[in-house]
């Protein structure tokens, strides 16, 4: 375990319900991301937080809308999906960078959605 | 375009074996990380190589970095069935954020029993 739990690991949703998915990290991290993994395509980045701030908004559609209260919880509120919206939601942190060569980033297990 | 790319996408190969990957990319890196990821997991770090070095071990791990060439290599010596998994390198562009690294498509690796 990487100290970054997801929750709920599955979701299955109709276009017209509204859903959260929560990312808790445990290890003092100040930055979390939301990424999406959709089959045979690279991790996309979606939303960037760093010490609560939204620090990066990759051109999300606004049906995803992302909430971090503190530097531990992260967000991600879902509300008239698509179905090619289903996808593995990646939750990630890491730590105040000591110089960019200690950036690397611990993920959570994920959420598997899908959107009927 | 992505930045990082991995060749193969896909590989299989006998336990024992040796298994290469590689990485290629396209901007100035501050460093290159190869991380792993099980089927329908999250993903977890492996090594992070930084521009200015050229080869690091991590047990059967070795990771080369050119960056005259613009990529990197991962080599799994003596491979194992629960090697199986998929591979990715990201890469931390200069000219981007600390915060952000751009990760590839990624290698399947199948290590046969």
């Amino acid at each position: 375990e990487t100290g970054v739990t997801q929750t709920p690991r599955h979701l299955v949703m109709g276009m017209t319900n509204k859903k959260s998915l929560k990312c808790e990290q445990h290890l003092g991290h100040n930055a979390m991301y939301w990424y999406k993994q959709s089959a045979k395509k690279p991790l996309e980045l979606m939303f960037v937080y760093n010490f609560k701030e939204q620090t990066e908004n990759n051109s999300v559609p606004s049906r995803f809308s992302p909430e971090c209260p503190n530097s531990s919880h992260l967000f991600l509120h879902l509300h008239t999906l698509q179905p090619e919206d289903s996808a593995l939601y990646l939750c990630a942190s890491s730590p105040y960078p000591r110089g960019r060569q200690y950036n690397e980033q611990f993920f959570g297990p994920g959420t598997r959605l899908t959107v009927l | 375009s992505q930045q990082g790319e991995e060749d193969p996408q896909a590989l299989s190969i006998q336990e024992g074996e040796n298994a290469t990957m590689n990485c290629s990319y396209k901007t100035s890196i501050n460093n290159l990380q190869w991380y792993r990821q099980n089927s329908g997991r999250g993903l977890v770090h492996l090594i992070l190589i930084r521009s200015n070095e050229r080869e690091k071990h991590s047990g059967r791990l070795r990771v080369t970095l050119d960056t005259s060439k613009k990529s990197s290599s991962l080599l799994i010596t003596a491979s194992r069935a629960a090697d199986t998994a998929s591979y990715f390198c990201a890469t931390d562009s200069l000219s981007g954020s600390a915060r952000q690294l751009t990760f590839g498509s990624g290698t399947q690796l199948t290590v046969l029993p």
